[in-house]
């Protein structure tokens, strides 16, 4: 079965600190997506990778960077946390060479607090 | 870009009734995507149609390509299918990127 992991369930972190979180796939999946998703905006992209070393800007870079060295795994990386990127972040995974033919598969979501 | 609206908002149902959740999207597309996503945060994908109708279980998804239009039914709810059911559609000018509607949340009394 399908199945994308992300490192924490819960995180509290605080203000000008550097975040990493981590989310890793076990279905080859070429694309893979970093989501926000806050109350009253649905989800928004921030950041995807649609092959290992290639990203790009989603709707919402700003304050983010991310990383792919291998295929199983992307990175979403708060340089320095704000108050503001309080947020559910929620990773997905899809096959294909198109982001939009093909269902995405979401992890669990990390619930971070920046304080 | 693709715009994206839901209808209604919040819905509450007994145990039993038929629903019905609506998206409505403003540029045509090659395929829309709905979703469920329970409390605690992890989000399912339910169907992904072009054309017509799919039907899984208890769900139904059907689609209206020259009205820009999807319907989500449920038949014979249960307090189980209680969760935000959300449409997405392509939002134009990428093959990555989604636009997600605001979401459905559906609550489900015994």
């Amino acid at each position: 079965d399908v199945k994308v992991t992300q490192s924490s369930r819960y995180l509290v972190k605080r203000t000008g600190e550097k975040v990493f979180l981590e989310c890793v796939q076990d279905m080859d999946h070429e694309n893979m997506f970093w989501y926000r998703q806050d109350p009253g905006l649905g989800l928004r992209l921030i950041y995807f990778s649609y092959d290992v070393k290639m990203k790009e800007k989603g709707d919402i870079p700003e304050g983010y960077s991310v990383s792919r060295e291998k295929k199983e795994r992307f990175s979403l990386i708060l340089e320095s946390a704000s108050t503001n990127q309080t947020s559910m972040y929620l990773c997905a995974s899809s096959w294909g060479s198109s982001g939009l033919d093909q269902p995405q598969h979401f992890g669990d979501g990390t619930r971070l607090s920046i304080l | 870009k693709n715009e994206v609206e839901q209808s209604p908002q919040n819905l509450t149902a007994q145990e039993g009734e038929f629903i019905t959740i609506n998206c409505s999207y403003s540029v045509g597309i090659s395929a829309l995507h709905w979703l469920q996503q329970h409390p605690g945060g992890g989000i399912v994908s339910l169907f992904m149609l072009s054309s017509g109708k799919k039907k899984h279980g208890r769900l139904i998804a059907t689609i209206n390509i020259q009205e820009k239009h999807s319907s989500l039914h449920i038949t014979a709810s249960h307090p189980r299918d209680s969760a935000v059911y959300i449409c997405a559609v392509p939002s134009g000018g990428s093959n990555y990127k989604l636009t997600f509607g605001k979401g459905t949340l559906l609550t489900v009394n015994p």
